[in-house]
């Protein structure tokens, strides 16, 4: 069974551009949770999607929004990108939505983004 | 909210040698936890789990209880490898709104382990 694919691996963008990182869940998962890691703040929660529905977000900009698709399929976006952005981006699937029980995450390889 | 305080590293230690990564919680209640591990380049694996007090994780020779006296976690193993440098997280699970919920996770303990 394939894992959560990430693509890209890797992104290079400049200030003020925006970006779009998108993630494949393991088949079967329904619920794609997003979270960023930076070297400062380690890793926070960005939001969670579950059935084309995002159930919650963390303390993040407006400028950071995303989507899921009927195929489970999510994106994420930042607009207006910052240096701050910088960051590894990882998701994380499941085949229930959190807080339902015994339900484990598992996480993708994570899109390295850096913003010059 | 519910927030978790793990050792600082760099952790260096000789293959063989006794491991041990310290992890303390703050939560209402009794959350989940856990141990990730992040290997150079990759995202995160679950290594071990536990749900309830005196449970104890273990996988791949690693341990870890439950402690809700102490409210820690400490990750544990016997005898280290070459394989296991890497960055361990401890995480648990933290309710937020409507139901849902979201991991929180410490700073991370970088551990390398010489031959």
């Amino acid at each position: 069974k394939a894992g959560v694919t990430q693509t890209p691996r890797y992104l290079i963008k400049t200030r003020g551009q925006q970006v779009t990182l998108s993630c494949s869940p393991i088949s079967g998962h329904r619920s794609v949770s997003w979270y960023q890691q930076t070297p400062g703040q380690g890793l926070q929660f960005l939001f969670e999607y579950f059935s084309e529905t995002q159930r919650n977000k963390g303390n993040f900009p407006g400028r950071f929004s995303g989507r899921q698709f009927s195929n489970s399929r999510s994106e994420m976006n930042v607009s207006t990108l910052e240096l701050g952005d910088s960051a590894l981006y990882l998701c994380a699937s499941s085949p229930l939505p959190t807080g339902t029980g015994w339900n484990i995450q598992y996480f993708g390889a994570g899109t390295r983004l850096s913003v010059l | 909210g519910n927030s978790v305080t793990q050792m600082e590293g760099p952790v260096t230690l000789s293959e063989e040698a006794f491991l041990t990564i310290n992890c303390t919680y703050t939560a209402t209640g009794y959350p989940s936890l856990f141990w990730y591990v992040q290997y150079p380049g990759e995202g995160l694996q679950l290594l071990l789990k536990a749900t309830k007090a005196d449970d104890k994780g273990s996988n791949k020779g690693f341990e870890a209880t439950y402690r809700k006296e102490t409210t820690s976690f400490h990750l544990e193993k016997g005898s280290v490898q070459v394989s296991d440098s890497a960055v361990y997280f401890c995480a648990l699970r933290d309710p937020i709104q409507g139901g849902s919920e979201k991991l929180v996770f410490g700073k991370g303990t970088k551990l390398t382990v010489n031959p």
